[in-house]
């Protein structure tokens, strides 16, 4: 159980180019998913905390307008690079938290993660 | 600011050998810690999550204590097998109401058959 899947695995596309990124939670409700990027020998660092019906809550330097998210459903989040540029090359993660019984204590599961390269 | 330390960064050892790998973390008001493996390219893979109650937990061959006064905790692996070879990852939750995970930059464990 707890699977979370993640889509695309791979994307190459020109600067300048839109990227959308889909999680999907595929056997648990999750109110809450989180965006991780982690850039080459880096530690993973969260993007935003995504919540479903509301909006997203970014963490300090990451571009709310770059970095679009929506989460429409208790079991997709999605992440929008907004005219991508090769600085914004890197390995995004998703992660969604189920709800039942507690959610305090409910971990994180993960994605397989999406390589995005900008040419 | 939370800073989760990884030691080593990289390790090779033995098929058969017995290992420890560390993690230090600076602010002790931590909710729990998560030990991840990551093999390349891919996601995460929760092993183990310990509660900041908590002094260790099992699973198999993994065995993860913590020492939140100290900032510690350490993944002990026994009977390492080549399939272990992968990226291990240790993340702080903190108190309070944020869900957000500070990860350390992980060591790279190599099983060599």
């Amino acid at each position: 159980g707890a699977v979370v899947s993640q889509h695309p695995s791979w994307v190459i596309c020109k600067s300048g180019t839109s990227v959308k990124i889909e999680c999907r939670s595929l056997d648990f409700q999750a109110t809450t998913m989180f965006w991780y990027r982690q850039f080459p020998k880096q530690s993973l660092m969260l993007m935003a905390t995504s919540n479903e019906g509301s909006k997203a809550t970014y963490e300090q330097g990451v571009e709310k307008d770059k970095f679009l998210i929506n989460h429409a459903s208790l079991t997709l989040s999605t992440l929008t690079v907004t005219s991508a540029h090769p600085e914004d090359s890197s390995f995004y993660i998703c992660s969604a938290r189920g709800t039942e019984p507690s959610y305090s204590n409910q971990p994180q599961h993960f994605g397989d993660g999406t390589r995005l390269s900008i040419l | 600011k939370q800073e989760v330390t990884q030691i080593p960064a990289a390790l090779s050892v033995p098929e058969g050998e017995n290992l420890v790998l560390n993690c230090s973390f600076t602010d002790s008001a931590i909710y729990n810690l998560q030990w991840f493996r990551q093999d390349p390219g891919k996601g995460l893979t929760s092993l183990l999550l310990i509660q900041s109650s908590q002094r260790e937990q099992t699973s198999g061959r993994l065995n993860a204590s913590l020492d939140k006064s100290s900032g510690r905790s350490t993944l002990y692996i026994a009977a390492s097998q080549p399939g272990d070879s992968a990226t291990y990852l240790c993340a702080v939750r903190r108190q309070g109401g944020s869900e957000k995970l500070v990860f350390g930059k992980g060591t790279k464990l190599t099983v060599n058959p």
